[in-house]
């Protein structure tokens, strides 16, 4: 069956750098793959969508990059702030039907330091 | 903006208790998901409908039970609480195949159970 893991439990980022978080997954490559956020004791938050056939999408200072040879998602953040503490959770799906399933990953815990 | 709202942010229960978590959505999607999540497990998906009346398994449905009576509204039943059933439960919406967004998925705040 299809595993995923996120590098890392918890990240610790000095605020202005760069995060960088992975997602690795095993098993068949997925038809598109997500990044959420999650706060806590709330819902997660859809953040960044990438299709199989693309490499690198970016929103504002988030960018996700799909390597399906070396099944690998890569999600960063450029000049990190203290409001991007969370946890980041990925998350892939086989195909586009309405019964496809979305698998997650267990969550990277971000934080910021200032 | 989709909205899913969740009946409680916060129940305590006792063991044996039959216990009903409500969801709802406003953006008229298809599919609708139960999860829970749990430290060092992620999401887990318990149950989910595609249609009015229609419920397929997930990967932990033990212990569950759930009902699709209206397109907007997705209830998780515990049969009969018990102790490893505390737990952060998740419901989420996503649009059928052709919608805006079909891809994502559109959660509500959780409810955090605990039963004792």
């Amino acid at each position: 069956s299809q595993k995923i893991e996120q590098n890392s439990e918890a990240l610790n980022i000095q605020e202005g750098k760069t995060a960088t978080l992975t997602c690795n997954y095993t098993n068949y490559s997925p038809a598109y793959l997500q990044w959420y956020r999650q706060d806590p004791g709330r819902g997660p938050v859809f953040l960044l969508l990438i299709r199989e056939n693309e490499k690198e999408k970016r929103k504002e200072r988030l960018k996700v990059t799909f390597d399906t040879t070396l099944k690998q998602s890569l999600f960063h953040i450029t000049a990190s702030q203290p409001a991007d503490s969370a946890t980041y959770l990925c998350a892939l799906t086989r195909g586009y039907s309405s019964a496809s399933k979305i698998i997650f990953g267990s969550g990277t815990r971000l934080s910021i330091r200032p | 903006d989709v909205k899913v709202t969740q009946s409680s942010r916060y129940l305590v229960k006792r063991t044996g208790e039959k216990v009903f978590l409500e969801c709802v959505q406003d953006m008229d999607h298809e599919n609708m998901f139960w999860y829970r999540q749990d430290p060092g497990l992620g999401l887990r998906l318990i149950y989910f409908s595609y249609d009015v009346k229609m419920k397929e398994k997930g990967d932990i449905p033990e212990g569950y039970s759930v009902s699709r009576e209206k397109k907007e509204r997705f209830s998780l039943i515990l049969e009969s609480a018990s102790t490893n059933q505390t737990s952060m439960y998740l419901c989420a919406s996503r649009g059928s195949v052709g919608a805006p967004n079909q891809e994502t998925q559109y959660f509500g705040p959780g409810t955090r159970l605990l039963v004792l």
